[in-house]
């Protein structure tokens, strides 16, 4: 088992609200991901970092914000959450100076704004 | 740009039977090329990966894949299917010319059948 953990599992709020999603992992990984997925669907790059104090864009735009003090956390920030937030978040990381290893997930944290 | 196609949104395969599930790629430069598993409510799993080398791997759970350079193909295959196999299946891709972005498939759902 991958030593990756989001918080928190399952996750139902209000429009409006602020949300944070966390994820962290104790690999000492220095390349961290968010995902988001619709359920059963594919895969959408929404954030990833190299290593602290870096934080990129992904390919699918996202109204969410990163951040990466800390090498082992990388949370997830909604401002202010909108039903067409409503989906899957899913964590994941890797290591080496080499670019060949996979990825590492956590469990998912699965957003449901009313 | 990555990309990689996964054609099948479905795969329907007896117990016993052997599988194939189909992904083609494209990327700048020579590929990395991986399969992961994802299970019901739950993140993905990683079962292989094409690094260099020997075009036929072998992963977890008697699964393995062919990857074929000149038809940009990596398919995953295993002998004999089991009921536990049904799950949802991704491809990914990541280029070695640079940059640690994974780039996933659409997924195909694997059902076996007893």
């Amino acid at each position: 088992e991958a030593d990756i953990y989001q918080t928190p599992r399952y996750l139902v709020i209000g429009t409006g609200k602020k949300i944070t999603l966390e994820c962290s992992q104790t690999m000492g990984h220095d390349k961290m991901y968010w995902y988001q997925q619709d359920p059963g669907m594919e895969l959408h790059l929404i954030h990833y970092s190299y290593g602290v104090n870096s934080t990129e864009k992904g390919d699918l735009s996202s109204e969410s914000t990163v951040s990466r003090i800390r090498t082992e956390h990388f949370p997830l920030t909604l401002e202010s959450a909108r039903p067409s937030h409503t989906s899957q978040y899913l964590c994941a990381s890797t290591s080496g100076l080499a670019n060949t290893g996979e990825l590492f997930f956590g469990e998912g944290s699965r957003l449901t704004v009313l | 740009a990555q990309s990689v196609a996964q054609p099948e949104d479905q795969v329907n395969v007896a117990e016993g039977n052997p599988l194939t599930v189909k992904c083609t790629y494209s990327v700048s430069g020579n590929p990395y090329l991986f399969w992961y598993v994802q299970y019901p409510n739950r993140g993905l799993q990683f079962l292989l990966k094409y690094i260099t080398g020997d075009n036929l791997v072998k992963g977890s759970y008697g699964f393995e894949a062919e990857f074929n350079k000149s038809q940009t193909s990596f398919h995953l295959k295993k002998p004999s299917a089991l009921v536990s196999d049904s799950a949802l299946y991704f491809c990914a891709v990541r280029a070695n010319t640079g940059g640690f972005k994974t780039i996933f498939g659409a997924g195909t759902r694997l059902f076996v059948k007893a």
